[in-house]
């Protein structure tokens, strides 16, 4: 079945760090992968999606990277600030291309950011 | 553009009653999904609807419908309310079926009793 794995659960970094979070996918189908972010009473936000077209994609201190073959992709946070504190979930679905956006969501990771 | 929005942010129900939840996409985005968060399953996909259809359905049971209008905003019902339908529920629009990019609501927390 379309599961998405996602590691760690929790992660504490200090201001100016780098932070990364992997996920795994089943689906081979899968070509659309966003990145949430939602902090603690709030809206998931998108911060950045790649397409299964693409390896890699950056925007600022945000980076996200995807492995087709191993079915993998990892969210990169470089310069951590303490205002990057938030739940973030990663997600995979087959919407590039029109079959469904139905979005397959990850477990979530804590990430703490320590002044 | 204003952002996606949901009626009502909070609501407290009994177990059996029923419940209807709206959720108005941003101008201009014809498909609307729904999606159940909650702290043991995480986000799990309930629906999706694109021109008043629904074209996908996830894994809950028949007490959980949709629906669409002709203007794009959803509405989603639960009949039969159970303590574990307590959650926040999120809707997400996007500007076209064949459109990946979704954008969240603020979502409607929902506290069975």
């Amino acid at each position: 079945g379309e599961n998405v794995e996602q590691h760690p659960s929790t992660l504490s970094v200090q201001e100016g760090d780098s932070a990364v979070i992997k996920c795994t996918y089943s689906d081979s189908a899968s070509n659309y992968f966003p990145w949430y972010k939602q902090e603690l009473g709030k809206r998931p936000q998108l911060i950045i999606d790649i397409r299964s077209n693409v390896g890699e994609k950056k925007d600022q201190r945000i980076a996200v990277t995807l492995n087709k073959t191993a079915k993998h992709f990892s969210l990169h946070i470089t310069e951590t600030q303490p205002e990057d504190s938030a739940v973030y979930f990663c997600a995979a679905s087959k919407g590039y291309g029109g079959a469904t956006n139905k979005l397959i969501f990850g477990t979530g990771t804590l990430l703490a950011v320590q002044p | 553009k204003a952002g996606v929005t949901q009626t009502p942010r909070y609501l407290i129900k009994t177990r059996g009653q029923q419940v209807t939840l709206s959720c108005s996409p941003i101008s201009g985005h014809r498909s609307v999904s729904w999606y159940q968060q909650t702290p043991g399953q995480g986000l799990q996909f309930l629906f999706e609807y694109f021109s008043e259809t629904q074209r996908n359905k996830g894994n809950f049971p028949g007490r959980f419908s949709g629906r669409q209008f002709s203007n794009s905003r959803s509405e989603m019902n639960v009949s039969t309310l159970e303590l574990g339908d307590s959650a926040l529920y999120l809707c997400a629009s996007s500007k076209d079926f064949h459109t990946d990019t979704q954008y969240f609501g603020p979502g409607t927390r929902l506290t069975v009793l």
